[in-house]
């Protein structure tokens, strides 16, 4: 079946520990995005990348990093840097621009 | 002015009514809207996507968009126990990114 798929699940960190979350898609789409979601703030971009070996950043980038090195994979880094990175994390993918996003199940990261 | 609003509920409804969930929006250049349903602990998946103003109809869902007025609805007929979810509108002007509502949880009770 094609999908997205993110691990882990559930992640828990410690104030200062760098954390990756992975994400993983076979729909063979060009375009893929990170998102976190906060209780009553919808969907933030965090970043996005339209080919292999390129991205921009999104609405809210401080404190996070990414890869792209093949069309399949878009692992996000989550730094000391980020002052509040206790979340819900969301990879999508989608064949251009368009508005029809294919997400991922999701990954909810804890900071203790 | 947020450039997407959204009531986020809850809101509960007895099994069998109509819903109506709304969302207005300030970016006259957007012409892609969707909506989006998320149950708890999952990613959203898409429900409707609709270009420009109209409607669109499939199922028991139906989407309405008025780009005169800035508002978007979408429709839940016979609503069941199932549809118990956040509903989020989306929406986007042409190669452009995504803009999210923050979401209406919606509980259908038995």
């Amino acid at each position: 079946d094609g999908g997205i798929t993110q691990s882990p699940k559930y992640l828990f960190r410690k104030e200062g520990q760098n954390v990756t979350l992975s994400c993983e898609q076979n729909l063979n789409h060009d375009a893929m995005y990170w998102y976190r979601q906060d209780p009553g703030q919808g969907l933030r971009l965090i970043y996005y990348s339209q080919i292999v070996n390129d991205f921009q950043k999104g609405d809210i980038a401080e404190g996070y990093s990414v890869s792209r090195e093949k069309k399949e994979s878009f692992p996000l880094t989550v730094t000391s840097a980020q002052k509040n990175p206790t979340a819900f994390y969301l990879c999508a993918s989608s064949r251009g621009w368009t508005g029809e996003l294919f997400f991922g199940e999701g990954s909810r990261l804890t900071v203790l | 002015q947020k450039e997407v609003e959204q009531d986020p509920g809850p809101l509960s409804v007895p099994e069998g009514a109509i819903v109506s969930l709304n969302c207005t929006y300030s970016n006259s250049a957007f012409q892609y809207f969707m909506w989006y349903r998320q149950y708890s602990r999952k990613g959203p998946e898409l429900l409707m996507y609709t270009y420009s103003s109209g409607n669109k109809e499939d199922g028991r869902f139906t989407a309405q968009v008025d780009k005169s007025s800035k508002y978007i609805s979408l429709f839940i007929r016979d609503s069941q126990p199932s549809d118990s979810a956040t509903y989020l509108c989306a929406m986007n002007s042409p190669y452009d990114k995504v803009i999210f509502g923050p979401g209406t949880s919606l509980s259908v009770i038995p």
